[in-house]
Order: C-alpha cells, then sequence, then structure tokens
C-alpha cells in the first residue's frame, strides 16, 4: 500500500516565478493538507481540501492556491515567488471521517527560490 | 490562540541512556496531543498520540502523559538508540470550533551516539 507521494522532489525557482506541487494521498484517504515547513521550524498549515473544495486555511496569502481532483490528489501552486517562499512543502492525508485528526505526511518537496 | 513549546535542541545522548524531551502547550479548548518524528530526508510520521487528559500515548519504546494541570506532554525513552535520532515534534489538535488542524512546536533534534 502506496503511502503518500509527492512530486517533484526537488525544485529551484527564481524570484517572480510560479510553481506547482502535486501530491497523491493515501490510499483510502479522501482529505488532503498542505504544510510549509521552513529550516528550523514546525510545519505550518497552509490550507486543506476535502471533496474538491478549500476546507479551512491558514494564515497564507492568496499567492497560495490549490486545488483537489476527483481522485483525491492535489496541487498546490504558489504564484510570484518570493526568496521567503524557500522552504520543504508536506502534503498530508488524512482518512474519512478523521478530518485532520490523525494524518499521514508525505516526503515533502523541497522548493528553493533564488 | 493555540501554541506548543518544546525544549531546545539538538540533545545529544549516548546509546541507551534516558530521554526526556519537555512539550507545554496552550489551548483554548480541550485538545488531543500528539508527537511526531521525522527522520532525515523524510516527511513526518506520527509516534504516538493521547486524546484527553491522564491519558498516556506509546509506541516503540516511547510515551508521554497528558497533564493538564501542568499542561505538558513530555516525551520519553528508557533506553535510546542510534536509530532513534531524529527530529520530534510535539503537536496539539484542538476541536473547538469544527478545527482539527494541528499546530506544532518548533522540533526539537535528537542526536545519539553509538
Amino acid at each position: 500500500d502506496a503511502g503518500v507521494t509527492q512530486s517533484p522532489t526537488h525544485l529551484i525557482k527564481t524570484r517572480g516565478q510560479q510553481v506547482t506541487l502535486r501530491c497523491s494521498p493515501k490510499s483510502g484517504h479522501d482529505t488532503v493538507s498542505w504544510y510549509q515547513q521552513a529550516l528550523g521550524q514546525g510545519p505550518q498549515f497552509i490550507f486543506q481540501y476535502y471533496e474538491e473544495e478549500e476546507r479551512q486555511r491558514g494564515n497564507f496569502p492568496d499567492r497560495f492556491s490549490g486545488h483537489q481532483f476527483p481522485n483525491y490528489s492535489s496541487e498546490l501552486n504558489v504564484n510570484a515567488l518570493l526568496l521567503g517562499d524557500s522552504a520543504l512543502y508536506l502534503c498530508a492525508s488524512s482518512p474519512p471521517g478523521q478530518g485532520s485528526f490523525e494524518q499521514y505526511f508525505g516526503p515533502g518537496t523541497r522548493l528553493t527560490v533564488t | 490562540g493555540n501554541s506548543v513549546t518544546q525544549m531546545e535542541g539538538p540533545v545529544t545522548l549516548s546509546e541507551e541512556a534516558f530521554l526526556t524531551i519537555n512539550c507545554t502547550y496552550t489551548a483554548t479548548g480541550y485538545p488531543s496531543l500528539f508527537w511526531y518524528v521525522q527522520y532525515p530526508g523524510e516527511g513526518l510520521q506520527l509516534l504516538l498520540k493521547a486524546t484527553k487528559a491522564d491519558d498516556k500515548g506509546s509506541n516503540k519504546g516511547f510515551e508521554a502523559t497528558y497533564r493538564k494541570e501542568t499542561t505538558s506532554f513530555h516525551l520519553e525513552k528508557g533506553s535510546v538508540q542510534v536509530s532513534d535520532s531524529a527530529v520530534y515534534f510535539c503537536a496539539l489538535s484542538d476541536a473547538s470550533g469544527g478545527s482539527y488542524i494541528p499546530t506544532f512546536g518548533r522540533g526539537t533534534s535528537l542526536i545519539v551516539h553509538p
């Protein structure tokens, strides 16, 4: 049983560019959450998707947007990249009925903005 | 708002030593408490959890007790191994208002020497 997968593993972008990160949840999970983890910090919640809609959102600007597809996979888009967006982006999935109470994390995508 | 405070790292121990990583929290409701572990190059893995006061979570020799009176959830292990070297995150999830989004601490790095 595959766990949560994310792509790409690493990414280097230039300030002002746009980036799309992808996540496939664990089999049987229907809720996907995205987190930003800066170096030496704990994960910060960006948003959560359920039934193809954004259910909750953390304190992140509108430059951060997302999407969930009918197969429950999800994308995170970041526009107008800033140097401060450099971080590890983590995707986490949850089984039905759990909300985000118990989450399974992917390995993350390391984004570097130069 | 909710917050989690962990002891600063790194914590450096010799193999078979006793481990304690302190965690205290602030929450508006009655949170569930978690410890996650992040091995190098990987995403977070749920290590243990406790959902109400005086509950003890345990897994792989690690344990933590939910102490409401001291708002603490300290992680302990009687005899650490080199393979326990990782970053440990304390987190809470507060269901008040229908949100289960977890709040993470900054993480504590554990280094175990042979």
